[in-house]
């Protein structure tokens, strides 16, 4: 069955501190990727997407995202976080267009 | 023109009454979608429409009723809901075939 984990169901960093949220695919093929950030109360913002070509990619909020195949992952990294980022982040797949499939999301709590 | 908007932000109904949530998008998308989302949870799919024709309905019960009036615009009727039928509702529209989404801020629906 085609599923999206993320591990992680709440981290707290420091103002200024890197980041890094994990994602882990299942599909039979390599999906169409994404990161989804949800602020209290809001609609989700897509933060950046992987279709194919370069494994890095660049979103965003200075936000930045890397596939690797063969770890069936595509990690969310911000070199400095800012106390406006807490809020909660989906990572997404979609082996079709229509529907996508979402983790369970990871909580980013900020501390100051 | 990047919005989608979503009408009202806030909905209390009670279990035996009739109301409409709307949205609207002037973005050209071809596809729009509805997502249901509780608390602290990922958003699930209830339908999709595409080019206005109803493409994908996820066994979503018959008190929901969506209605897509032309390409820029979406409603979902709510009829005879439960008290947990309550969530945040959240709109969203892609160009075909690239599972991008654009979302709403949603509707939050609470059901007496």
């Amino acid at each position: 069955a085609q599923s999206v984990t993320q591990p992680d169901i709440h981290i707290t960093v420091s103002e200024g501190a890197s980041l890094e949220l994990r994602c882990n695919y299942s599909y039979g093929a390599t999906p169409y990727l994404f990161w989804y950030v949800q602020s209290p109360g809001q609609g989700l913002q897509l933060l950046l997407k992987y279709f194919s070509g370069d494994t890095l990619v660049q979103g965003i909020k200075g936000f930045e995202a890397e596939f690797k195949r063969s770890q069936s992952s595509f990690n969310l990294r911000k070199p400095s976080v800012h106390w406006s980022d807490a809020a909660e982040y989906f990572c997404a797949a979609t082996g079709t267009a229509s529907k996508l499939t979402f983790g369970t999301g990871t909580r980013l709590q900020v501390t100051l | 023109d990047t919005e989608v908007t979503q009408t009202p932000k806030h909905l209390v109904m009670g279990m035996t009454n009739k109301k409409s949530l709307k949205c609207e998008q002037h973005m050209g998308h071809r596809a729009m979608y509805w997502y249901k989302q509780k608390a602290k949870k990922p958003p699930e799919l209830m339908f999709v429409y595409s080019y206005e024709k109803l493409s994908i309905n996820e066994s979503v019960p018959s008190r929901f009723s969506p209605e897509c009036p032309n390409s820029s615009l979406l409603n979902l009727h709510l009829h005879a809901l439960q008290p947990e039928d309550s969530a945040l509702y959240l709109c969203a529209s892609s160009l075909m075939n690239t599972g991008e989404l654009f979302f709403g801020e949603g509707s939050r629906l609470t059901v007496l």
